[in-house]
C-alpha cells in the first residue's frame, strides 16, 4: 500500500476565509511534504516534516501554516490567500528524510481562491 | 542547488512504438533519480527510479538508464499504449533531506 490520501479534492475559498487541507498516510512514513503545483509546471516544495518536526520551510508566506499533529497526519492551514495561490496542493510522504528514499504523492487538493 | 533539464517538452508516438525522454542534471553529488507519471487531474505517481550505483533498471515496459559521467538519465517506454499518455517528470535528489529537483515535464501523447 503506497497510498497518501488528501482531502478535500476540490476547494473554493474567498480571500478572507480560513480553511485547512488534510493529508493522511498509514505506511509508517516519518517524513511528509507539502508541494504546490501550478498548471503545466512541476511540483514546488513548500514544507517538509521529519518525525513530526518542521525540517524545511522553503520561504513560504505565513498565510500558509503547516501542522503535523502525529506521524500519520499533515495539515496545511490557509488564511487570507490571494488568487495567485490557486493551484494543486500535493502532499507526499517517504519512509524517512534521507537520501534515496522513495516519495509517494497524494492525488492533491485543487484550490481556487476567489 | 540542483538543476534538471528535461527534453523534449512534448512527444507524440504511435501506439506500439517506443518513447524516450531524456534528462540532464547539474550536481554530480546527486544519487537518486525517480520518474513520475502524472495523469490529468491526478497527483504524480512514482513509476520507476534509479540510484547512482546502477546503470540501468527495467520494470516490464519501462526502463531507466543512468550515465553518471555525462550526468544524464533517460526513461524508455516500449510498446506504448494509450494509457501511457500523461505528463512525465524526471527528478534528481540533491543536498540530502530528500529534496527533489524536478524537470519541467514532458507531455507524452500515444496516438491509437
Amino acid at each position: 500500500d503506497t497510498e497518501v490520501t488528501q482531502t478535500p479534492k476540490h476547494l473554493v475559498m474567498g480571500m478572507t476565509n480560513k480553511k485547512s487541507l488534510k493529508c493522511e498516510q498509514h505506511m509508517g512514513h516519518r517524513a511528509m511534504y507539502w508541494y504546490k503545483q501550478k498548471a503545466k509546471k512541476p511540483p514546488e516544495l513548500m514544507f517538509v516534516y521529519s518525525y513530526e518536526k518542521l525540517s524545511i520551510n522553503e520561504s513560504v508566506p505565513s498565510r500558509f501554516s503547516p501542522e503535523c499533529p502525529n506521524s500519520s497526519l499533515l495539515n496545511l492551514h490557509l488564511h487570507a490567500l490571494q488568487p495567485e495561490d490557486s493551484a494543486l496542493y500535493l502532499c507526499a510522504s517517504s519512509q524517512e528524510l534521507r537520501a534515496g528514499t522513495e516519495a509517494f504523492f497524494g492525488q492533491g487538493t485543487r484550490l481556487t481562491v476567489v | 542547488g540542483e538543476n534538471v533539464e528535461q527534453h523534449p517538452s512534448t512527444l507524440s508516438v504511435q501506439e506500439g512504438d517506443s518513447a524516450v525522454i531524456k534528462c540532464t542534471y547539474s550536481d554530480s553529488a546527486s544519487n537518486y533519480f525517480p520518474w513520475y507519471k502524472q495523469e490529468l487531474g491526478k497527483g504524480p505517481q512514482l513509476i520507476i527510479d534509479i540510484r547512482s550505483n546502477v546503470g540501468e533498471k527495467k520494470d516490464q515496459r519501462i526502463a531507466v538508464t543512468l550515465n553518471k559521467t555525462a550526468k544524464h538519465f533517460s526513461l524508455h517506454i516500449t510498446e506504448t499504449q494509450p494509457e501511457d499518455s500523461a505528463v512525465y517528470f524526471c527528478a534528481a535528489q540533491w543536498g540530502g533531506n530528500n529534496r527533489l529537483a524536478f524537470g519541467k515535464g514532458n507531455q507524452v501523447v500515444v496516438i491509437p
